[in-house]
């Protein structure tokens, strides 16, 4: 059982260049999640798609773009990467309908812009 | 939308002795509070979680406790250990908002032996 699986773990980009950071997760929860956190602080909420067809914006969404396409699966894309979005970038999930809402996190994503 | 404040936000203890970290919210509809622990590069993983149901959650030397009325929930460490030392932080999220998670801004704690 992988639980939360992030691909790359690393990643450097030039500004302007796009990427998409994926994620899937094997534990069929209905919600996931991305967070970005920039270095000392607090995990912030890009975007969250709170069931399969559904996405919405969190607290920091710009310069970003999400697709859930399928119950497992849920990118997160950077279409003109800028410094401002050097962070480590981590996928949760989580079910969203039982008592048991606990989130599960991947192992993070660490982007530089350049 | 929900605002969670953490404090404090650095922690030196003596090993042995009792950390408290403490966090408040904004939105009465938030109705679970789940505690994260962060090792340096590592994912946040689960230690305690509470729902707006019950007051006070145990699990061996860690205690979370919950009061709805003040908006606020705490986490105790007793008998600190070098392992303890990590990053925590506290969360917040409700049904109604899609179990999103919204984040305290993290609390240090460094355990010295």
């Amino acid at each position: 059982n992988a639980g939360v699986t992030q691909t790359p773990k690393f990643q450097v980009l030039k500004t302007g260049q796009s990427m998409t950071l994926q994620c899937a997760q094997d534990m069929n929860h209905n919600s996931m999640y991305w967070y970005r956190q920039d270095p000392g602080m607090g995990l912030r909420l890009i975007y969250y798609s709170a069931s399969e067809g559904t996405t919405d914006k969190g607290e920091v969404p710009n310069g970003y773009n999400v697709s859930r396409l399928n119950k497992r699966e849920f990118s997160l894309r950077l279409e003109s990467a800028a410094p401002s979005q050097t962070s480590v970038y981590f996928c949760a999930s989580s079910e969203l309908w039982t008592a048991n809402t606990e989130a599960f996190f991947g192992q993070g994503t660490r982007l530089t812009v350049v | 939308g929900e605002n969670v404040e953490q404090h404090p936000s650095t922690l030196s203890v003596q090993e042995g002795d009792s950390a408290v970290i403490k966090c408040t919210y904004s939105d009465s509809a938030s109705n679970y509070f789940p505690w994260y622990k962060q090792e340096l590069g590592k994912r946040p993983q689960l230690i305690i979680d509470i729902r707006s149901n019950v007051g006070e959650k145990k699990d061996q030397r860690i205690a979370v406790t919950l009061n709805k009325t003040a908006k606020h929930f705490s986490l105790h460490i007793t008998e600190t250990q070098p392992e303890d030392s990590a990053v925590y932080f506290c969360a917040a999220s409700s049904r109604a908002a899609g179990n999103k998670l919204t984040f305290g801004g993290g609390t240090r704690v460094l355990v010295k032996p």
